[in-house]
């Protein structure tokens, strides 16, 4: 099985703030990597696919990178309603699986 | 506009069953492959089935494997999940997602199922 490291676990983060979370594939992955929010109390949204395609509706504030086993989600200038737990999965191969999560707060 | 309505969930005993059932609307079902997924108590998502668009191919993780049954009804715009001999670690809500680029785009709302005696 692909596994799926995301670091931070937990991030504090000003308004307006740049932050980076990671993904670390433990084989190679290609571009089969997505991102997804979970805002607290709702579903799992879809924010990035195929590593660095923005999904319907995303903010461009959001934005992806990485190829084969590292990879990047990137928030330019922190909005409140940011404030969620990002996850990453890998589509490379079965089984799917997802990274443990990064949740995000505000400093 | 895309919508996932899931429904089927409760609380079983251990080594129970149970059908999960996801209405799809606002898209040619027949032309997506479908998801379940599942988000433990602590968070954690693990992804529980994939089907074809067609229903001819599945897919499961070993943890559910031979107690799973992944299926669609694509005149009806309905999947479905037949969970048998549940154990305690299947405890979750579980979520119909559709499929793009191999990601999850579309998400229900999900249905919780608790095992417990």
């Amino acid at each position: 099985d692909i596994q799926m490291n995301q670091s931070p676990s937990s991030l504090s983060a000003s308004l307006g703030d740049t932050i980076t979370i990671t993904c670390h594939a433990s084989q190679n992955i290609n571009v089969w990597l997505s991102w997804y929010q979970q805002k607290p109390g709702n579903i799992p949204k879809l924010l990035i696919y195929k590593a660095s395609n923005l999904h319907t509706g995303v903010p461009s504030r959001f934005s992806g990178s990485g190829s084969g086993t590292g990879f990047t989600l990137t928030i330019s200038s922190l909005q409140p309603e940011d404030i969620a737990t990002y996850y990453c999965q890998q589509g490379q191969s079965y089984p799917l699986t997802f990274g443990a999560g990064t949740k995000l707060e505000l400093k | 506009e895309v919508q996932l309505v899931e429904s089927g969930g409760g609380l079983v005993k251990p080594g129970g069953s149970l059908k999960l059932s996801c209405a799809a609307s606002g898209f040619t079902f027949s032309d997506y492959y479908m998801y379940w997924v599942r988000q433990t108590p602590e968070k954690r998502l693990e992804w529980v089935a994939t089907i074809s668009d067609g229903g001819s191919y599945t897919y499961y993780p070993d943890s559910v494997k031979g107690r799973f049954t992944i299926s669609r009804d694509n005149a009806k715009n309905n999947l479905y999940l037949q969970m048998s001999s549940l154990k305690s670690e299947d405890t979750a809500m579980y979520y119909c997602a559709r499929s793009l680029a191999r990601a999850m785009d579309y998400w229900g709302q999900g249905t919780s199922v608790t095992v417990s005696s």
